[in-house]
Formats: structure tokens, C-alpha cells, sequence
């Protein structure tokens, strides 16, 4: 069966570093999404991505963060200068519409 | 008032019991539900969605939507310890990219 991968599982930075997060969305899939998840906490939106643009954002989304998909199978986030309260599970989904289908997850740890 | 709320629990029960989980919503907008069950430290998965109000089963879960009270269910029969996880609501309106809005999700936990 098909899923979302994400690498790494866990990225241990410093504050002010970039960070790349990586997501391989399911392969016919056209809708791409990131959402984080502080501990104990609701799971957030944060971007989507149709046809090679950003197609919805929050506002927790702002300048310091971008997506790309660089190639025909990767998704990435990054974070241009990593903050303290960035640390959280960073998700990736992939879905043809109303179905969002998750990744495991990369557990960021800003120090 | 926060657009979907859910009871954080823990929820116990032991094996074999029928579990009901619940939301409610604020926004009138939503129109697709969906349930995710979220194992620690892993991604939610998708498990069921419906469209508009009335029921949808599957295997041992059952959703329900009833759209006049904004109230969602999710009831598991027969739960086996490998249910115990939280389980997350979550719902979106029609149209554009379809973006969840996720209740605080239940704590569920199915004791032998």
C-alpha cells in the first residue's frame, strides 16, 4: 500500500539554523500539505501545495518558512531560521481532495 | 468558542466495551468529517469520512453526523486493546484544498 515518507525522524538544531524538512507525497496524489503539532497540542495547518504553488497558508506560516517541490516526488519545508517554539512533530499529507493521507512525522528539537 | 471541540479524557474502558467519541463544531461551513486515530508519536491516520450529516460504517466503527446539533460520533464496538490511541475529529468545508480543522483529539485507552 502506498504512504506518505518522511526523513529525517528526528532533527535535533540550534536556534537561528535552517532546517530542510522531507516529504515523498504518495505518487498520484495532487494536493500537498505540512502541519506541525507541539506537544499535547492540536494538530495545525500550516501550508498546502497544488500544481506547483502554494494554494492555502496560516498564519503561522509567514517569511520565515517556504515549501518546494524540487523534483517530480519530493516535498519540502524549510525553516529559514529555526526559533525555540518551532520546536514540534512536523507533518507532511498528501491527498487527491478530501482525503489527506499522513506521514510519520519529523520530530524537530530546537535547542 | 472554539470551532471544534473535543474531549481531551483519557477515555477507559475495558476490552470489549462499545466507545463513543465525540466533537462539536461551531462553523456551519463544514460539510466533510473526518475521524484520524493517532498512535504516540506517530502520524495520524485516516479513518473514516463522511459527507454531510447521517451514518457510515465500517468493520466495527460507525460514524454519525448530525449536522442540526453539529455534533459528530464515533462509536467502536468490540474494542480491543490495539484500539487504545487518540482519536482525532476533524472537518472542512467545501472547495478549495480542503483544510481540516482538528479537534484536540480523545485519549482513548482499551484495557484487557
Amino acid at each position: 500500500e502506498p504512504e506518505v515518507t518522511q526523513t529525517p525522524s528526528h532533527q535535533v538544531t540550534q536556534m537561528g539554523q535552517e532546517v530542510i524538512l522531507r516529504c515523498v507525497p504518495i505518487s498520484n496524489h495532487l494536493y500537498f500539505y505540512w502541519y506541525r503539532q507541539i506537544l499535547g497540542q492540536k494538530v495545525e495547518f500550516l501550508v498546502s501545495f497544488y500544481n506547483n504553488e502554494i494554494s492555502e497558508k496560516s498564519e503561522i506560516f509567514d517569511d520565515q518558512f517556504s515549501v518546494e517541490r524540487p523534483d517530480g516526488s519530493n516535498f519540502t519545508l524549510k525553516i529559514r531560521s529555526t526559533k525555540l517554539e518551532d520546536s514540534a512533530m512536523y507533518f507532511c499529507a498528501s491527498g487527491g481532495g478530501r482525503e489527506q493521507y499522513f506521514g510519520p512525522g519529523t520530530r524537530l528539537t530546537v535547542t | 468558542q472554539k470551532e471544534v471541540e473535543q474531549d481531551p479524557g483519557p477515555l477507559s474502558v475495558p476490552e470489549g466495551a462499545i466507545v463513543s467519541l465525540n466533537c462539536t463544531y461551531s462553523n456551519s461551513a463544514f460539510q466533510y468529517f473526518m475521524w484520524y486515530r493517532q498512535y504516540s508519536r506517530k502520524g495520524p491516520e485516516l479513518l473514516m469520512y463522511t459527507y454531510s450529516s447521517g451514518n457510515k460504517e465500517d468493520g466495527r466503527f460507525t460514524a454519525q453526523v448530525d449536522k442540526s446539533s453539529k455534533y459528530i460520533s464515533l462509536f467502536i464496538r468490540d474494542s480491543q486493546p490495539s484500539d487504545s490511541a487518540t482519536y482525532l475529529c476533524a472537518m472542512s468545508a467545501v472547495g478549495g484544498s480542503y483544510i481540516p480543522t482538528f479537534g484536540r483529539g480523545t485519549s482513548l485507552i482499551v484495557h484487557p
